[in-house]
């Protein structure tokens, strides 16, 4: 087991192009869950999986922004016409039962 | 709702000398606890964990942390650092249910010889 995977590890978009981030969880772990993180901030709450299920999102999950984790294996967030504001670390975790295990992130800049 | 407070944004420390990064925490149970430490451009590490029993939390890399309920406190300790100690650090708070993650905004910490 090599950890929670993302990919890419960054990426410079457009602004208005969309972007799509993936991440393979541990593979044991039932819980997914998507952060997003600003220069000089802590990981904010995006969203999170139960198995396939996704339970919960943040009001900052706006509508240009869709999750999927299908079959409750890896996860992949979408992000449709970017605007300068999305630029930031997208940090994707999973657990069980507590244990929780962070990936190294993705690092989007839109120009 | 949950929230985190680190009131310190960056702290300078000599090579050698202790350490103490404070937390303060809102939750309305019994929270769980957590200390991570970011590189730069880097994922988030655990360093230790709180979800009940004994307060005082023993970390990897020589790191504690110790719960104050009626201080509503979670500070991390070192008692000697080393420069490879230099990071960015963050408490945390979960939500026993979901184990939703609060964040601080982090407390950078600077080592010089």
């Amino acid at each position: 087991d090599t950890g929670v995977s993302q990919d890419p590890r960054h990426k410079i978009t457009k602004r208005g192009q969309n972007v799509t981030f993936r991440c393979d969880p541990i593979s044991e772990h039932n819980r997914l869950y998507w952060y997003r993180q600003t220069l000089g901030q802590g990981p904010e709450f995006l969203t999170y999986f139960q198995n396939e299920a996704q339970l919960e999102k943040s009001r900052l999950l706006s509508d240009r922004f869709s999750a999927e984790r299908p079959k409750g294996s890896f996860s992949t967030l979408e992000i449709q016409r970017t605007e300068q504001g999305d630029s930031a670390m997208y940090l994707c975790a999973s657990s069980l039962q507590g244990g929780y295990t962070f990936g190294s992130g993705t690092r989007l800049t839109v120009v | 709702a949950q929230s985190v407070t680190q009131p310190d944004i960056h702290i300078t420390v000599s090579e050698g000398a202790s350490l103490e990064l404070r937390c303060n925490y809102s939750y309305g149970a019994t929270p769980y606890l957590f200390w991570y430490v970011q590189s730069p451009g880097q994922g988030l590490q655990l360093l230790l964990k709180y979800f009940s029993g004994d307060t005082l939390v023993q970390g990897i890399k020589g790191f504690e942390a110790e719960f104050k309920r009626s201080q509503s406190s979670f500070n991390l300790r070192k008692p000697s650092v080393h420069w490879s100690d230099a990071a960015e650090y963050f408490c945390a708070v979960g939500n026993f249910g979901n184990e939703k993650l609060t964040f601080g905004t982090g407390t950078r910490l600077t080592i010089i010889p």
